[in-house]
């Protein structure tokens, strides 16, 4: 079953405080991504991972960092929060190709509130 | 980088009449334009691609129109039904780097 999990699915933060946001899929992926949703904005990219420690940055990273230590987990951490951080978080991941982008499998996103 | 825009911010259709989206592009060099449907609430799936290489995809009731000298693509939605109700999302890609660029959205209201 080909499926991206994310962990936690709600989470209340107060400003200054250190977030971990945990992605999963089971379809040994290799690219993974790190995207926020926010009204009117549409989806930005703020990490993409290639593999195990093979990370690049996205449109937005400033504020983001990210870890990837298993192919199957990518992990989105925010190291003193900001309420300007207040999104909703998804993961993704594709398979590599040698054409380049394929189809990206969304989890099921984590709405993060920063107070 | 790239920037996608996508044109309508709200569509509106009856039941079983046809709804287009469209979306334009910057980057001559993208050749991967994949849709992305969210329903309300929800997480985004993929719902059809096109690359460059074709002008023309269709998928069901679902058909993506490719012009690359115009940097212009759509998705046509034909004969309508309320679970098409959804935001829509387009996006580009160029090159090997799997980078996908979104546009803002489109959020399809079917009115039965």
């Amino acid at each position: 079953d080909m499926k991206v999990t994310q962990m936690p699915r709600y989470l209340i933060k107060r400003m200054g405080e250190n977030v971990l946001l945990e992605c999963g899929q089971d379809m040994s992926h290799e690219t993974m991504y790190w995207y926020r949703q926010d009204p009117g904005l549409g989806l930005q990219l703020i990490y993409i991972s290639y593999d195990v420690d093979s990370n690049s940055e996205g449109d937005i990273p400033k504020g983001y960092r990210v870890s990837r230590k298993k192919r199957e987990h990518f992990s989105l951490i925010l190291d003193s929060a900001k309420t300007n951080q207040t999104s909703v978080y998804f993961c993704a991941s594709s398979s590599s190709g040698t054409g380049g982008a394929l189809e990206q499998y969304f989890g099921p996103g984590t709405r993060l509130t920063v107070l | 980088g790239e920037k996608v825009e996508q044109h309508e911010s709200t569509l509106s259709v009856r039941e079983g009449d046809s709804a287009v989206i469209n979306c334009t592009y910057t980057d001559t060099a993208s050749s991967y334009f994949p849709w992305y449907k969210q329903e309300a609430g929800k997480s985004l799936h993929f719902v059809i691609d096109i690359r460059s290489n074709v002008d023309r995809k269709q998928s069901q009731r679902l058909i993506v129109l490719l012009d690359k000298k115009a940097k212009r693509f759509s998705l046509h939605i034909t004969a309508t039904q309320p679970e098409d109700s959804a935001i829509y999302f387009c996006a580009a890609s160029g090159g090997s780097n799997a980078k996908l660029t979104f546009g803002k959205g489109t959020k399809l209201s079917v009115k039965s």
